[in-house]
Order: C-alpha cells, then structure tokens, then sequence
C-alpha cells in the first residue's frame, strides 16, 4: 500500500539553525501538506501546496517558514531559523484531490536546543 | 506565558467491548469529517470520513455518526481490540474552503486486558 514517508525521523538542531525536513508524497497524489503537533496539542496545519505553489497557509507559517517541491518526488519544509518553539512532530499529508482524505507520514521530531 | 498542553479525555474500555469516541466540532459550516487514530511517536492514520449528506457510515468494526444539528461526531470501534489503544482525533473540512483540517484535541482509549 502506497505511503507518505518522511525523513529524518528526529532531527535536533540549536537555535537559529536551518532545517530541512523532507517528505515523499503519495506518487499519484496532487496535493500536499504540513502539519505539527506541539507535545501533548492539536495537530494544526501549516501550509497546503499544489501545482507547485503554496495554496494555502496558515499564519503559523511565516517568513520563517518555506516549502519547495525540488523534484518529482519530494516535498521540503524548511525552517530558516529555528527557534526554540518550533520544537514539534511535523507531519507531511498529501491527497489525490483537494478536499479528499489527506494521508499522513510518520513525522519527524524536531528538536531545537 | 508557559505554554500547557491539553490533558486528553481518557477511555478505558475492556477488550472486546464497544468504543464510543465522541467529538464535538467547531464550524457548522464545515461539510467533510474523518476520524484519525495516532499511535504513539506515528503519524495520524485514517480510519473512516463521512460526508455531511450522510448521518451514518460503516467501515470494517468501525462505524462514524455524523449529528449536523448540535455539531456533534461519534467514531464507534466494535469489539476493540488491544491495538485499538491509541488517540483519536475528528478533523473537519469544508469542501470548496480552506485546504487545512481543523483537528480536534483527541481523546486517547486505553483498552484494558
């Protein structure tokens, strides 16, 4: 069964470090996602991107905050410079259509020290 | 201030029994609802939608009733199963609106042996 994956599984950084966190979509699927989850908090979106552009984002995602479909199989957030409430599980989705079931990586921790 | 994270509703059931997972959701506008189970340290994963033209939907042991007038959603897991234990989030959607879910704080069901 087809799956997103995301890698690192943990990623620890210091503060005012750049991160990249990366994602393989779901091969067939158009549209794409991040999410994060603060320890022990909702899971709260970020940004949505299709067509090679940002779609949607949330005002969460600021300045601070990028993604960029490099290829033709992976999806990048990056984070310019981390702080240290940026530490979360973030959470890569993607769905064939818009408004259709969104499927979830496994995260990726980020810990920003 | 300190941020706190939310103290999850907690659902001790005995295996074998019925699960009853309530949610209440937030925009009465919003027209598309799927229940996610998140396992410890993974990634939320899909267990059923409902659409809001329908009040009730089945899947394998699990069934999802949908009651638009008080804004309310019930994920009910037949018969659980000791890898039932997990928390369960509703998110909510509009179609023709914003790309995000809108998740729910999660309730977390402990399956007792």
């Amino acid at each position: 069964e087809p799956e997103v994956t995301q890698t690192p599984s943990h990623q620890v950084t210091q503060m005012g470090q750049e991160v990249i966190l990366r994602c393989v979509p779901i091969s067939n699927h158009l549209y794409f996602y991040w999410y994060r989850q603060i320890l022990g908090q909702k899971v709260e979106f970020l940004v949505s991107f299709y067509n090679n552009e940002i779609s949607e984002k949330s005002e969460i995602f600021d300045d601070q905050f990028s993604v960029e479909r490099p290829d033709g199989s992976n999806f990048t957030l990056k984070i310019r410079s981390t702080k240290l409430e940026d530490s979360a599980m973030y959470f890569c989705a993607s769905s064939d259509l818009r408004h259709t079931t969104q499927y979830f990586g496994p995260g990726t921790r980020l810990t920003v020290l | 201030g300190e941020s706190v994270g939310l103290h999850l509703p907690t659902l001790s059931v005995q295996e074998g029994d019925n699960s009853i997972i309530n949610c209440a959701y937030s925009n009465s506008a919003s027209d598309y609802f799927i229940w996610y189970k998140q396992e410890s340290g993974k990634g939320p994963q899909f267990i059923i939608d409902i659409r809001s033209n329908m009040d009730k939907r089945q899947g394998q042991r699990v069934t999802v009733l949908l009651n638009k007038t008080v804004k309310h959603l019930s994920l009910q897991i037949a018969a659980t199963q000791p890898g039932d234990s997990a928390v369960y989030f509703c998110a909510e959607t509009l179609v023709g609106g914003a790309d995000g879910l809108t998740f729910g704080k999660g309730t977390h069901l402990i399956i007792q042996p």
